[in-house]
């Protein structure tokens, strides 16, 4: 059983350029969420996408766009690239419209570099 | 607004020592979720426990338990008979309501080092 899946593993891009960011959830999850987390930082949450829309959005600029697809997978966009978006970000699934109660398991993240 | 707070930046053990992270979180919730995460330096989150705040049990998993204090907004986590391989970044979390979603808010973590 596949665990949560990232792509690519690291990134690095210049100021003002765009990237986009990809995410399988685990086998029999469909809602995905998106994390940044700044170097000696906690993670801070981005937004979560369950039925293929954006339900929910962190404190983020309209910069940060996502999308998820029929078979549940998920794509964060970034553009306009700043040295402050230099993060690891990291995408978790979980299970259908669990709520509360329902455990957010991670991927191994994408590292972004911005130079 | 719900925060979490770790007031331990580092921590470091002697392997096979007991050992206790804090945590304190605000939130006006009734029912909620707290978890602890641990990310070891491949990055990856792992989810080590989590405990449901309606339930006045403490949650036990294997080496690692917790001492969840509602009143006191408290969720500390100890791990007994430390190992190597729990040298890691541990992240206290909290789940919370979004209209309909879920985010986690996180800690800024503390960094455990077990020394052989």
């Amino acid at each position: 059983d596949a665990g949560v899946t990232q792509s690519p593993t690291h990134l690095i891009k210049t100021r003002g350029q765009q990237v986009t960011l990809r995410c399988s959830p685990k086998s029999g999850h469909d809602t995905v969420s998106w994390y940044q987390q700044a170097l000696g930082q906690g993670p801070q949450f981005i937004f979560q996408y369950y039925e293929e829309e954006e339900r929910q959005r962190g404190n983020f600029p309209d910069r940060f766009s996502g999308h998820q697809f029929p078979n549940y997978s998920s794509e964060l966009n970034v553009n306009a690239l700043l040295l402050g978006d230099s993060a690891l970000y990291l995408c978790a699934s979980s299970k259908p419209r669990g709520g509360l109660k329902e455990t957010q398991y991670f991927g191994p993240g994408t590292r972004l570099l911005v130079l | 607004a719900q925060t979490v707070t770790q007031s331990q930046p580092e921590m470091s053990v002697q392997e096979a020592e007991t050992v206790t992270l804090s945590c304190t979180y605000d939130t006006s919730e009734s029912n909620y979720y707290l978890f602890w995460y641990k990310q070891p330096p491949s990055r990856q989150m792992i989810l080590v426990i989590r405990q449901e705040a309606y339930k006045q049990q403490n949650a036990t998993e294997n080496r690692f338990s917790v001492n969840f204090q509602k009143a006191a907004k408290s969720f500390s986590l100890k791990i007994s008979d430390s190992q190597l391989g729990d040298t890691a970044m541990y992240f206290c979390a909290f789940m919370k309501r979004l209209q309909g979603a879920q985010k986690l808010v996180f800690g800024q973590g503390t960094r455990l080092t077990i020394n052989p």
